[in-house]
């Protein structure tokens, strides 16, 4: 592993249905942070964690919600998807909550 | 009005001519800034920040923030067609933890 891990990558999901995207990193950053990226509307903020075992709501929570057990992994889970959840989720990490972003390949999410 | 804007382009410069890519932000109380650069399919990569107003500069690049007039842009020296990509600014408000705002990018194409 170098760097940050999504998976799966590529998804399609029956309406309804439960997702957890993954996401962990090797560099040992404190800070991670779940952006969903969608057409005309760029990178938005869902939720984040400054530290392994906190976390916080972003710009659009709703409908999703994530866990820091540890350092390394942030994953991101849609209890009940909808197909307005039909986007590309970007994990990121920083290390001290700088806005120095590294991010993951993305997982490109079509709920129908 | 978006709290921070870009124009979406795309913006077309012949090679080797100079990029200028400008972002503006409503909240006066940002204290950091970022471009990131993302080619198509691919995931947004850190190529500059900057803090401070004045200018910063990193090889072909240059970063230009005038707080005062709440903008930030970012200068391509001697651009190359793989430099062909969107590029998003990224603006934070806060101090300490960081929670980026993204505007919706510029698509900058660069012709042979």
């Amino acid at each position: 592993i170098a760097g940050i891990t999504q998976a799966p990558t590529s998804q399609i999901l029956a309406a309804g249905r439960r997702m957890t995207l993954r996401c962990t990193q090797d560099m040992r950053h404190n800070a991670m942070y779940w952006y969903r990226q969608d057409l005309g509307l760029g990178l938005r903020l869902i939720h984040y964690s400054n530290t392994a075992g906190t976390t916080g709501k972003g710009e659009v929570p709703d409908g999703y919600s994530v866990s820091r057990a540890n350092t390394d992994d942030f994953p991101l889970t849609l209890a009940s998807a909808v197909p307005s959840q039909t986007s590309v989720y970007f994990c990121a990490s920083s290390r001290g909550g700088t806005g120095e972003l590294f991010f993951g390949e993305g997982s490109r999410l079509t709920v129908l | 009005q978006k709290e921070v804007e870009q124009n979406s382009g795309p913006l077309s410069v012949p090679e080797g001519a100079i990029a200028s890519l400008n972002c503006t932000y409503s909240d006066r109380g940002s204290q950091s800034f970022f471009w990131y650069r993302q080619y198509s399919g691919k995931s947004p990569e850190l190529i500059m920040s900057i803090y401070s107003n004045g200018d910063k500069e990193d090889g072909r690049f240059t970063a230009q923030l005038n707080k005062a007039s709440q903008y930030v842009s970012l200068l391509i020296r001697d651009s190359q067609p793989s430099d062909s990509a969107t590029y998003l600014c990224a603006v934070n408000k806060n101090t300490g933890f960081q929670k980026l705002v993204f505007g919706t990018g510029t698509r900058l194409l660069v012709s042979p």
